[in-house]
């Protein structure tokens, strides 16, 4: 198993750009979810799929889209994007559909800036 | 308030010694307990998870104290290998994982 796995790794957008950051999992989990992580600021929760053709908004969803059109993909849009949104973004799974008492399974990470 | 707290540090301890990190959270209704470790530049992978009655793996140790609200790790024997964030995890009975900031942690020689 490939685990979760995210691209791109790193990431150069300027000012009003848009893009979409890949997230897939190939453990048939039922969760997914994308965080970002900003130093000092620790993980905050932007958007989570409970399944396929499910999704709903976290912490910091304004800017973010995403969908989940099969089990496994969960990509996360970026609309028009912003110098606020330089972060480094995690995608994480687990196997139930409500992650509470579930281990989180993190992608690598990517690394976006925003010029 | 932040609903997950932790000292950010950073710990700077000597090898084979014994460091201890707190943790608190502000939600009495929050029900699974994580400490998640992570590497610079790296993703979060779980270190272990904080069961009521504490739980121990090998030299990490882990407690919860539910009436004050805290969770504890302690790592015994500290490795060079050790070092790393400490990130405390906190969830409800819903779909949001609380993440605290993480508590920095450097073992020398």
């Amino acid at each position: 198993n490939a685990g979760v796995t995210q691209t791109p790794k790193f990431q150069v957008l300027k000012t009003g750009q848009s893009m979409t950051l890949q997230c897939a999992q190939d453990m048939n989990h039922e969760y997914m979810s994308w965080y970002r992580q900003d130093p000092g600021m620790g993980l905050r929760l932007i958007h989570y799929s409970v399944g396929a053709g499910i999704t709903d908004q976290g912490e910091v969803p304004n800017g973010y889209n995403v969908s989940r059109s099969t089990t496994e993909d969960f990509p996360l849009r970026l609309l028009s994007a912003a110098p606020s949104q330089t972060s480094v973004y995690f995608c994480a799974s687990s196997y139930s559909n409500v992650p509470a008492g579930e281990t989180q399974y993190f992608g690598p990470g990517t690394r976006l800036l925003v010029l | 308030r932040k609903e997950v707290e932790q000292d950010p540090g950073p710990f700077n301890v000597p090898e084979g010694a014994t460091v201890a990190f707190n943790c608190t959270y502000s939600n009495s209704a929050s029900q699974s307990f994580f400490w998640y470790r992570q590497d610079c530049r790296k993703e979060p992978k779980l270190l272990m998870s904080v069961y009521s009655s504490g739980n121990e793996d090998g030299r990490f140790t882990a407690q919860l104290n539910r009436a004050s609200q805290y969770i504890s790790l302690l790592i015994r024997d500290s490795k060079l290998s050790d070092s790393a964030t400490y990130l405390c995890v906190v969830s409800n009975s819903g779909y949001a994982l609380n993440f605290g900031k993480g508590t920095s942690l450097l073992v020398t020689p």
